[in-house]
């Protein structure tokens, strides 16, 4: 079953404009993780946030994890043609059910970037 | 450094026929290694993983198996294929308190 649910699951911009996806889960969690995916590609790890962390930064990637609500966002600021791919959360829920050793991946947000 | 190879790219096979896809990383030794199904335009479905030599985990019970003969190779086979087994398969290592690696996946289409 998947842990993580993205919201929306398609979204598009215009270049220069800001892109905010959201990753919503149901367990508790070790580390919430964000991946992206270019088109017949694998995925590239882009960013991980602790349970015990409230936002990070990574260049033009922002996140902010509410363990309280259970959910994540990530924002691209002043997104390019580039970033056009689909964005996905994982999860670490530990010892947690559903965890182990292994993450659980959310469904993904497909982001269009247009010039 | 790390680098994690997968192939074939892609894969034409038809109902019935045998499947082997294999995966190699380097660069690392006794690594969590995972496979995952993605289906068009879907999220990742875990297939297996394997913590150690001869050790797998299966997560959905379906037409496929996974054998991990070396410390550092993960093979997921079917004896026969059916449509739905059709997909984006993906091979991936690392830890959960680190995040993966994936490799470049293999686009499987049975006919």
């Amino acid at each position: 079953s998947q842990q993580g649910e993205e919201d929306p699951q398609a979204l598009s911009i215009q270049e220069g404009e800001n892109a905010t996806m959201n990753c919503s889960y149901k367990t508790s969690i070790n580390n919430l993780q964000w991946y992206r995916q270019n088109s017949g590609r694998g995925l590239v790890h882009l960013i991980l946030i602790r349970s015990n962390e409230r936002e990070k930064h990574s260049g033009r990637l922002r996140v902010t994890l509410d363990t309280s609500k259970k959910s994540s966002s990530l924002l691209i600021t002043a997104s390019r043609a580039a970033d056009t791919a689909s964005y996905f959360c994982a999860t670490d829920a530990g010892a947690n059910p559903g965890g182990g050793n292994k993450l659980t991946f959310g469904t993904g947000t497909q982001l269009k970037v247009e010039l | 450094s790390q680098t994690i190879h997968q192939w074939p790219a892609t894969l034409v096979q038809p109902v019935g026929s045998p499947l082997s896809l294999e995966c190699t990383v380097e660069g690392t030794s006794n690594p969590n290694l995972y496979w995952y199904r993605q289906a068009a335009g879907r999220g990742l479905q875990l297939l297996f993983y394997s913590v150690g030599i001869g050790q797998i985990s299966s997560e959905v019970p379906q037409n496929l198996s996974a054998s991990r003969p070396q410390d550092r190779q993960f093979i997921l086979s079917s004896k026969k294929l059916l449509l739905s087994d059709s997909g984006f398969y993906l091979c991936a290592w690392g830890r959960p308190v680190y995040g993966y690696t994936f490799g470049s996946g293999t686009r499987l289409t049975v006919v």
